[in-house]
Order: structure tokens, then sequence, then C-alpha cells
């Protein structure tokens, strides 16, 4: 079983900063890196699908970078929101199979 | 489209009995799984299917059934209930389960077993 690590586990950020998070997998096998937006009492919405050794997605604010040789991709939120808050999940699809990390779960303060 | 759908939002079990989890896609969509989510941990998914007829095992079968008998619904059984199976369920559904298919969750069904 592919093992995909998120960190940190929770961030605290004023509105304004900027923040970013690591989410790490083993680098041989990939297939495919998912980034998941997830607020309270709502269901997981997808932010990006990367594929390719540094490709980079952007949408707004937040943006996403995959490095696949060394196992890891970092999100990135500029000008962080209150509504920003949310938990972000990052996945590692192949075969049909899903593994999810455990979020980071990031609260903004206004 | 109604997207993704479950029933019941909630339901509360006495160890050792049985329930099925609903889940139905509106989107045509091949590819449906289970996950459930513990605090602390990401979502494991439990089991999925490729399409009518096909399904097959997750990280975390043991405990659960499923069938897909139509490309819509796609439901979890619990046969024998147990405590270390109180959890949130999620169902999501993408349209061939590629990996660079999206998936989409439903709203997720709130278990909590005695």
């Amino acid at each position: 079983i592919l093992n995909v690590e998120q960190s940190p586990q929770s961030l605290h950020v004023q509105e304004g900063d900027s923040t970013n998070f690591t989410c790490s997998f083993p680098s041989s096998n990939f297939y495919a890196l998912h980034w998941y937006r997830w607020e309270t009492a709502k269901s997981p919405e997808a932010l990006f699908v990367m594929t390719l050794n540094g490709d980079e997605k952007k949408k707004g604010r937040i943006s996403a970078t995959l490095n696949t040789k060394e196992g890891y991709s970092y999100l990135y939120i500029k000008g962080s929101q209150p509504e920003d808050s949310a938990t972000y999940l990052c996945a590692h699809t192949g075969g049909f199979k899903t593994i999810f990390g455990a979020g980071t779960r990031l609260f903004v303060k206004a | 489209n109604a997207g993704v759908t479950q029933t019941p939002k909630f339901q509360v079990l006495k160890t050792g009995q049985s329930m099925t989890l609903q889940c139905a896609q509106d989107m045509n969509h091949e590819y449906m799984s289970w996950y459930r989510q513990d605090p602390g941990m990401g979502l494991r998914l439990i089991h999925y299917s490729v399409g009518a007829g096909i399904t097959d095992q997750g990280e975390v079968p043991n405990g659960y059934n499923v069938s897909r008998s139509t490309t819509e619904d796609f439901p979890l059984r619990l046969l024998s209930a147990a405590p270390s199976q109180t959890s949130v369920y999620f169902c999501a559904s993408s349209y061939g389960g590629s990996d660079q298919e999206t998936q989409y969750f439903g709203p997720g069904t709130r278990l909590l077993v005695l």
C-alpha cells in the first residue's frame, strides 16, 4: 500500500498571510496526485490533478507543484482569506485505487 | 443533476445488527467507490466498482460487502456491525476510474455502532 503523508497536520494563519503545505508519497510507481479541498460539513471537492514531474497548476490564489522524482507536492495559498479555512487533502491514484493523506487543517483568522 | 447522493445521513446501530448504506449517482459514471473517514486518518478505500457487475476490494474491506447491479447504485452492506465500524462513510464516483479523473463525493453517512 502506497503511503501518503501530509504536513503539517494543522495550521493557523492570519488573513493575508501566504502559506504552503506538503504532501509526500513514495516516488516509485507514481500515477497521479490529486488535491482536494474539504470544508466542514461538506464533501471533498477537487482542486487539482497532477501527473507529470514538474507540473504546476493554479486556480485563483491557490497553486500546486509536483516533484515525482523526490516524491512530494506542495500546495500554496497566496493571501489567505477566512473562506480558505478547510482541510486540504492530497491523494495518490493508481490502478483504480486511491490512497489519501490525513489532510492539513487550515484555519484563517480575520 | 443531483450528483452523488447517500442515505441515510445518520444511523445508530447496535453491535451485531446489519444495515445497508445507499449510494446513487446520476452522472452515468462507471467508477464508484466507498471510503470511511476516521479522526486523524485520511479517507480509506473500502470497496470499489469499475462498472455494473464488477467490484473489488480496497484497503479496508473486512466486514463490508458490496454489489453493483446497475450503473447508478452502489450499496454498502454491513452484515454484523461492530463498534470498530463507527465512522463517517463517503461514496464517490468518477467517469471511468482512470488515474487522472476527479472523484465526486456524496454528503456522507455518519454511523454509530453501540
